[in-house]
């Protein structure tokens, strides 16, 4: 069984520009987490989706957004690029809202603006 | 406000010792709490859990203790092996599923041969 996958690996933006960064759910999950590791800090939740639907974000500004497809899958935009947004972006799925832990991450995308 | 606190941002252990890594919350609805490993280049990988209505849950090498009054619990790896060397962070809950695990900064631990 596929787990979490994210793509691209690594993406290099300038200040200002808009970054999306993907997420596919291992097969048969309807929830996707999106998580920031900045250096030196621990994960911090970015957003919640569900059945296609934003359920919680996190204490992130507006340029931080996304969404949840047909098939699951999600989708991150940055916009408005800020340096500090530079971080490693992680991806989780559950089966659903209540089946708690995430038993892997996908791998990362790692957001570097320059 | 860190709702989750790794004091340690590093711990090294000696092949075939204990390893210690403590974890300190603050918020007293957190009734779940989980430990995740993560190596370079690879996604945080669940390791152990824990609720609140215990205080201590075993897996093979990995125990997770969890001490309510002083909202504080640790993982113990024992004996500890260079495959363990990672970093392990400590996460927390309120087992509603409508809310997000609240994560700390990570413990790199390092075990020596």
């Amino acid at each position: 069984e596929a787990g979490v996958t994210q793509s691209p690996t690594h993406l290099i933006k300038t200040r200002g520009q808009q970054a999306t960064l993907r997420c596919s759910p291992i097969s048969g999950h309807t929830s996707v987490y999106w998580y920031q590791q900045a250096l030196g800090l621990g994960l911090q939740f970015l957003l919640w989706y569900d059945e296609g639907e934003e359920r919680n974000r996190g204490n992130f500004p507006p340029r931080f957004s996304g969404r949840q497809f047909p098939n699951y899958s999600s989708e991150l935009n940055v916009n408005a690029l800020e340096l500090e947004d530079s971080a490693l972006y992680l991806c989780a799925s559950l089966k659903d809202a209540g089946s708690l832990p995430f038993d892997t991450f996908g791998s990362g995308t790692r957001l570097t603006v320059v | 406000d860190q709702q989750v606190k790794q004091n340690s941002p590093s711990l090294s252990v000696q092949e075939g010792r204990i390893s210690i890594l403590n974890c300190d919350y603050t918020n007293s609805m957190f009734d779940y709490f989980l430990w995740y490993k993560k190596y370079p280049a690879e996604g945080p990988t669940f390791l152990i859990s824990i609720s609140s209505i215990k205080d201590k849950n075993e897996d093979g090498r990995f125990t997770v203790f969890l001490n309510k009054s002083a909202k504080h619990l640790s993982l113990h790896i024992v004996p500890s092996q260079p495959g363990d060397s990672a970093v392990y962070f400590c996460a927390a809950s309120v087992y509603s599923g409508n809310t997000p695990l609240v994560f700390g900064k990570g413990t790199r631990l390092s075990v020596i041969a």
